[in-house]
């Protein structure tokens, strides 16, 4: 899971409630990722963002903020319109991502359930 | 549309033989293809990436990957499996209209189980 760490490692959530995710590295990567993983269905991208201070949607954003004050954070945020937010949330970063050949490093995920 | 396709949902292999997960893209352009493995309850680790060169990469724990234009697949193969590849694996592509954003196209995963 190299630099990357996500808190909480499990997380329970009751209806009508925000709730934050954590996710910190230390690769010194531009780039930060949030991905939702649903049993069959692969990663699908929430946000992301290329650098400080900016960040675009990805193809599920609906319910869902960030933010990126610091190149190390990128905190998600499930807000409570978002439907169906049980899950398990993957964070990654790369090097620059101008171009699209760098990998992506993944953070151990954190799993949400509402209760 | 852009996507990535995993045929199989899982793959069964006995200990010691060969192992192929199959992976097939459709994209305009250029592809950048990606291999990374899920170990049960944890994030995906990077296996190997085809960005351009020669068609057969070789990656990490003895994976390789054969890409192969003509058939649009990016085959990923160890020519003999360990039980502790048991797990899910997922194929990725650089979605083309994003090329400045990293954005990546996932496979939804196959599951490899190699028997002792």
């Amino acid at each position: 899971d190299g630099g990357i760490t996500q808190s909480p490692k499990y997380l329970f959530r009751k209806e009508g409630q925000n709730v934050t995710l954590s996710c910190e590295q230390n690769l010194n990567h531009d780039a930060m990722y949030w991905y939702r993983q649903d049993p069959g269905q692969g990663l699908r991208l929430i946000y992301y963002s290329q650098i400080v201070n900016d960040f675009q949607k990805g193809d599920i954003a609906e319910g869902y903020s960030v933010s990126r004050e610091k190149k190390e954070s990128f905190p998600l945020t499930v807000t409570s319109a978002q439907k169906n937010p049980t899950a398990f949330y993957l964070c990654a970063s790369s090097f620059s991502s101008g171009g699209g050949y760098n990998e992506q490093f993944f953070g151990p995920g954190t799993r949400l359930t509402v209760l | 549309a852009q996507s990535v396709a995993q045929p199989e949902d899982q793959v069964n292999v006995a200990e010691g033989n060969p192992l192929t997960v199959k992976c097939t893209y459709s994209v305009s352009g250029n592809p950048y293809l990606f291999w990374y493995v899920q170990y049960p309850n944890r994030g995906l680790q990077f296996l190997l990436k085809y960005i351009t060169g020669d068609n057969l990469v070789k990656g990490s724990y003895g994976f390789e990957a054969e890409f192969n234009k003509s058939q649009t697949s990016f085959h990923l193969k160890k020519p003999s499996a360990l039980v502790s590849d048991s797990a899910l694996y997922f194929c990725a592509v650089r979605d083309p209209g994003s090329s400045n954003t990293g954005k990546l196209i996932f496979g939804q995963g196959t599951t490899l189980q190699v028997k002792p």
